[in-house]
């Protein structure tokens, strides 16, 4: 069974403060990473794929880094506006969906 | 551009009464997955079509139905409702060629009083 883990759970930072945030997981056969952002009471939104160990995408003040085990995504000088609750998941080989960690929720005060 | 559509956004019930979910995929996209998010829950899958054809089965009740039609949309029919079904329900659709990017919809909100 797949499984994701995201810590921390909860993350509140200063504006400008840079930090990371990990996804741990377990597939068999990882086909794809997912970052997803979520708003209250609002859809997840996407944001990047990962698709092997070593590589790397960024957009604006994020970049997604993912090796064999985990993944992480560095919010460089983040702005009230990134804050949400970021969401990993994987899509693994043996299942159609989906698995989704429990997300961290960033709150960026000004 | 043209994002999935759901509905109705908001949507309050009854114990044991029935409801159903609408969700209008972007167009182009043949796979609409099925998601059920709890207060403070990261996101279930419930289940998914592709091309008409239910391909993919999560953790949905027995209560619970859902088909794809033949303009791509789908519904999602719960009867018998429960406290516990109150959630968010999303749905979210893939490229043809899907490369498991989801593109969800602003979901829907189901109570259960």
């Amino acid at each position: 069974e797949d499984q994701v883990t995201q810590s921390p759970e909860a993350l509140r930072l200063q504006e400008g403060e840079s930090s990371s945030l990990n996804c741990s997981y377990t597939v068999s056969g990882l086909r794809g990473l997912f970052w997803y952002r979520q708003d209250p009471g609002k859809g997840p939104e996407f944001l990047f794929t990962l698709y092997s160990a070593g590589e790397e995408k960024e957009k604006e003040r994020l970049k997604a880094t993912l090796t064999k085990k985990e993944s992480f995504l560095h919010i460089t000088a983040p702005k009230p506006e990134d804050s949400a609750t970021y969401l990993c998941a994987v899509w693994g080989g043996g299942a159609d969906g989906l698995t989704f960690g429990k997300g961290t929720h960033l709150i960026i005060q000004p | 551009a043209a994002g999935v559509i759901q509905s109705p956004r908001h949507l309050i019930k009854e114990k044991r009464e029935t409801a159903t979910l609408k969700c209008y995929p972007i167009p182009r996209h043949d796979t609409v997955y099925w998601y059920q998010q709890g207060p403070g829950q990261d996101p279930q899958f419930l289940i998914s079509f592709y091309e008409k054809m239910q391909s993919d089965k999560g953790s949905i009740p027995d209560r619970f139905s859902a088909q794809q039609f033949s303009d791509y949309h789908s519904e999602l029919n719960m009867s018998s409702l429960e406290l516990g079904d109150s959630a968010l329900y999303f749905c979210a659709s893939t490229l043809p060629e899907n490369t498991g990017e989801l593109f969800f919809g602003e979901g829907s909100r189901l109570t259960v009083l």
